[in-house]
């Protein structure tokens, strides 16, 4: 069945620490990647998503993420995190169909 | 403003009372969809719809309707509400020229079923 999976429910971290956000997803022929963070109170906001080309995807606020087929994974990127960072992260992929699945999320806490 | 509106925010209601939530979008966008958010589940479809007056089950339907009469809403309907119903319920939008490649989400609204 298609899934994605994020090992990591929580992952605290100290502000201007680097951080990465695990994501792997069952494997196909044909994917896209997406990952979406969610600040308290708010909605989803597209952070990046990869459909081709480079495997290397910047997104917005410094984050990026690498594409990596033989391992199935989708891993998120900061070098140094700030406290506004503090929010849910969610891992989403799309196996070119009308819908997304998501991964169960992780929550970073970024600590002062 | 390009934007997925929700109304209401938050909502607490009582067990068998039919409510709606309603879902609005201004990007004049073909795809429309629900989700709810539980805590260790993520995200998970409830209807979506391709177009006015097309709608299909998604991921777990039970218990809701919705309707796509108009391009720009999309309504959730809950005609009898259970306290299995209480959750965060996302609407979300995406135009069919970019294959669904990136949707748009509303605030949220929360709601009590008590």
């Amino acid at each position: 069945a298609q899934s994605v999976t994020q090992l990591d429910s929580q992952v605290p971290v100290f502000e201007e620490a680097p951080v990465e956000l695990r994501c792997n997803y069952s494997s196909s022929v044909s994917v896209y990647l997406f990952w979406y963070v969610q600040y308290p109170n708010q909605g989803l906001q597209l952070l990046l998503k990869y459909l081709s080309g480079s495997t290397l995807v910047k997104g917005i606020n410094g984050f990026e993420a690498e594409f990596n087929k033989s391992q199935t994974s989708f891993h998120l990127r900061k070098p140094s995190v700030h406290i506004s960072d503090t929010a849910e992260y969610f891992c989403a992929v799309s196996y070119n169909t009308d819908k997304l699945i998501f991964g169960t999320g992780t929550r970073l806490q970024v600590f002062p | 403003e390009a934007q997925v509106t929700q109304n209401p925010r938050y909502l607490i209601t009582v067990t068998g009372k039919k409510l709606t939530v309603t879902c609005s979008q201004n990007m004049n966008h073909e795809y429309m969809s629900w989700y709810r958010q539980d805590p260790g589940l993520g995200l998970r479809q409830i209807y979506y719809s391709m177009n006015v007056e097309v709608t299909d089950k998604g991921d777990v339907p039970e218990g809701y309707k919705v309707s796509r009469k108009e391009k720009r809403n999309f309504p959730l309907i809950l005609e009898s509400p259970s306290p299995n119903q209480t959750s965060l319920y996302f609407c979300a939008s995406a135009g069919l020229a970019g294959g669904l490649r990136e949707q748009y989400f509303g605030p949220g609204t929360r709601l009590t079923v008590t």
